[in-house]
């Protein structure tokens, strides 16, 4: 059954690097996301990204954060500059056009000291 | 007043039992409804989606009710496996999908 996966699984980084997190969504796919989830909290919706652009964007998502789509396989989200608050579970998902069901992949966590 | 809310639980229950999960939400104009599992430390699975109609899968049943912007799961006949946390979740009707999650209800069913 085919997955999204997510690389790497765990990331620890210091307070002010920047950290790209990547994602190969399911090969058919044409929709992406990317959520977190801080550690006992729920899961939020970050971005979505479609037809090679941002098609909507949390308050969450501010200009630290970035999408790119670089080929036909990967999804990433680069942090620019970590916070502390930015440790969290971070979820990838995609979905087919027809169907709602949105597919996460593992998860990065990232650990931000 | 939050998008999602649910039964925070945690719920404790025997192997066999019928336990139930409450969600409501805010947003009248939602249009999609789903409850995934989260198992510790993993990432969200859908259970399944939710119909206007009421839906089961298996042990698993599902209900809204538009009106009162009520979501409920039933689950019947308990296992060991099912121990995990539920979502709500709910998509306020756009096709861009963002989804709205719940912060889950945790289930523990123990032998």
């Amino acid at each position: 059954e085919p997955e999204v996966t997510q690389t790497p699984s765990h990331q620890v980084t210091q307070m002010g690097q920047e950290v790209i997190l990547r994602c190969v969504p399911i090969s058919n796919h044409l929709y992406f996301y990317w959520y977190r989830q801080i550690l006992g909290q729920k899961v939020e919706f970050l971005v979505s990204f479609y037809n090679n652009e941002i098609s909507e964007k949390s308050e969450i998502f501010d200009d630290q954060f970035s999408v790119e789509r670089p080929d036909g396989s990967n999804f990433t989200l680069k942090i620019r500059s970590t916070k502390l608050e930015d440790s969290a579970m971070y979820f990838c998902a995609s979905r087919q056009g027809a169907s709602e069901t949105q597919y996460f992949g593992p998860g990065t966590r990232l650990l931000v000291l | 007043r939050k998008e999602v809310e649910q039964d925070p639980g945690p719920f404790n229950v025997p192997e066999g039992a019928t336990v139930a999960f409450n969600c409501t939400y805010s947003n009248s104009a939602s249009q999609s409804f789903f409850w995934y599992r989260q198992d510790c430390r993993k990432e969200p699975k859908l259970l399944m989606s939710v119909y206007s109609s009421g839906n089961e899968d298996g042990r698993f049943t599902a209900q809204l009710n538009r009106a009162s912007q009520y979501i409920s799961l039933l689950i019947r006949d308990s296992k060991l496996s099912d121990s995990a946390t539920y979502l709500c979740v709910v998509n306020r009707g756009s096709t861009l999908g963002r989804l709205y999650f719940g912060r889950g209800t945790q289930l523990t069913v123990w032998p």
